[in-house]
């Protein structure tokens, strides 16, 4: 059981560049979600599915793009890379909408230049 | 109204201390008070997490104390070991199985050998 696997590790983009962020998860869960973390911001929703097929904006949705047509897999897009989207990016899951239990995935850094 | 506000940003005590985070919270339909626990280059995992109808949880060295009519919570850690030191995030859940789990900004802390 991997749980949250999430690639590459490290990116490095310059501006206006575009990329796909990868997630999978083989725990079967309903629930999927992405962050951002940056210093003293916390952990920001950008945004998170319910389900193979749904997808709903978070805090901070701008800029990226999500598509879940799989339980396993919900990548992010970032459409035109900018230096504000320099940051580390995270993957969760949970089981469905009534679980407590978050797990997330070990994070994408990425820096725009 | 959907913020927990997370104090202090940084924490350095001595080993064997007890380091004391704590978070408030104004919307009361929060229904679930997880803290995660973050290692450097790693994702967060859930560390302990308490229900508004109970005043304490203790797991191990690390005890939730939570006080609904102030509307806080705390995180206390015993006899503090370097293998601590981490990121610690307090986060909240919006009552009826939203998936917005809204965190708190993150307490770095440092315990020294």
């Amino acid at each position: 059981n991997a749980g949250v696997t999430q690639t590459p590790k490290f990116q490095v983009l310059k501006t206006g560049q575009s990329m796909t962020l990868q997630c999978a998860q083989d725990m079967n869960h309903e629930y999927m979600s992405w962050y951002r973390q940056d210093p003293g911001m916390g952990l920001r929703l950008i945004h998170y599915s319910v389900g193979a097929g749904i997808t709903d904006q978070g805090e901070v949705p701008n800029g990226y793009n999500v598509s879940r047509s799989t339980t396993e897999d919900f990548p992010l897009r970032l459409l035109s890379a900018a230096p504000s989207q320099t940051s580390v990016y995270f993957c969760a899951s949970r089981r469905d909408m009534d679980a407590y239990e978050q797990y997330f995935g070990p994070g994408t850094r990425l820096t725009v230049t | 109204q959907q913020q927990v506000k997370q104090s202090p940003q940084s924490l350095i005590v001595q080993k064997g201390g007890i380091p004391i985070i704590n978070c408030a919270y104004e919307n009361t339909a929060f229904d679930y008070f997880p803290w995660y626990q973050q290692f450097p280059g790693k994702g967060p995992a859930l560390l302990i997490a308490i229900r508004p109808d109970v005043s304490e949880k203790k797991e191990g060295r690390f005890t939730i104390s939570f006080n609904k009519s102030a509307k806080q919570f705390s995180l206390h850690i015993m006899d503090s070991q370097p293998g601590d030191s981490a990121t610690y995030f307090c986060a909240a859940r919006v009552q009826g199985g939203s998936e917005k789990l809204v965190f708190g900004k993150g307490t770095k802390l440092t315990v020294n050998p």
